[in-house]
């Protein structure tokens, strides 16, 4: 199947870190990915990791990948009400590189 | 410099009516594609094209026709159009060798009334 499933939504305080999760069921994914999408604009790549990778940081983004358990998250620390958005977890599907999105978590900031 | 940019932005326009969406992209990709995302957000793939060439074509009703004239531009004509066609539609490329990268569009929103 081409489920990618996440929680709808997280709410959390400004300086706080958050951690939005995603479940796949391809195995056979050779990347994996996090886009973000602000309110009435377009997807923005955040980072992405390999499939032969269990972690990967980028300044405030820390992706952890476990494979076994077809798990990926997002940790952002140090939230900023700048990251409010929607965030996507993608895996690329076989030979067409197609993107099967996840169903996306809404990412709330309080100040 | 934009990137991948689609025209229009917004799309209003009555159910039977004929539309096409154009999109463009200026980063010598070889893969372009077109996404739909529904008001409850989900996104998903409709069509991809690899050097002018159809490879992916989703369920999607035949109504829609993407046609692409060049590897540069990918557009969606859609016919007869239904209030379910009511979507922000996105276009993307990526260089297909690479394979890691997707640029996306601003989007169309498309409205049927």
């Amino acid at each position: 199947g081409e489920d990618v499933e996440q929680s709808l939504f997280l709410s959390v305080r400004e300086g706080d870190s958050s951690v939005i999760n995603c479940t796949y069921t391809d195995s056979s994914s050779t990347y994996l990915y996090w886009y973000k999408q602000e309110p009435g604009a377009g997807l923005q790549l955040l980072t992405y990791i390999f499939s032969n990778m269990d972690m990967k940081q980028d300044q405030r983004l820390t992706v952890l990948l476990n494979k076994k358990d077809k798990h990926l998250s997002l940790r952002i620390a140090d939230t900023q009400t700048g990251d409010s958005a929607i965030y996507f977890c993608a895996e690329k599907g076989g030979a067409t590189n197609k993107l099967i999105f996840g169903t996306g978590t809404l990412l709330a900031v309080q100040p | 410099d934009t990137a991948v940019s689609q025209t229009p932005k917004y799309l209003v326009t009555q159910m039977g009516n004929d539309k096409s969406i154009k999109c463009e992209q200026n980063l010598g990709h070889d893969t372009m594609y077109w996404y739909k995302q529904d008001s409850k957000k989900f996104l998903k793939i409709m069509f991809s094209y690899n050097n002018k060439e159809l490879i992916i074509n989703e369920t999607v009703p035949n109504r829609f026709s993407p046609k692409s004239p060049d590897k540069a531009h990918l557009n969606l004509h859609i016919n007869s159009l239904e209030l379910g066609d009511s979507a922000v539609y996105f276009c993307a490329s990526s260089q297909k060798s690479q394979g890691v990268e997707a640029f996306f569009g601003q989007g169309t929103r498309l409205t049927v009334v």
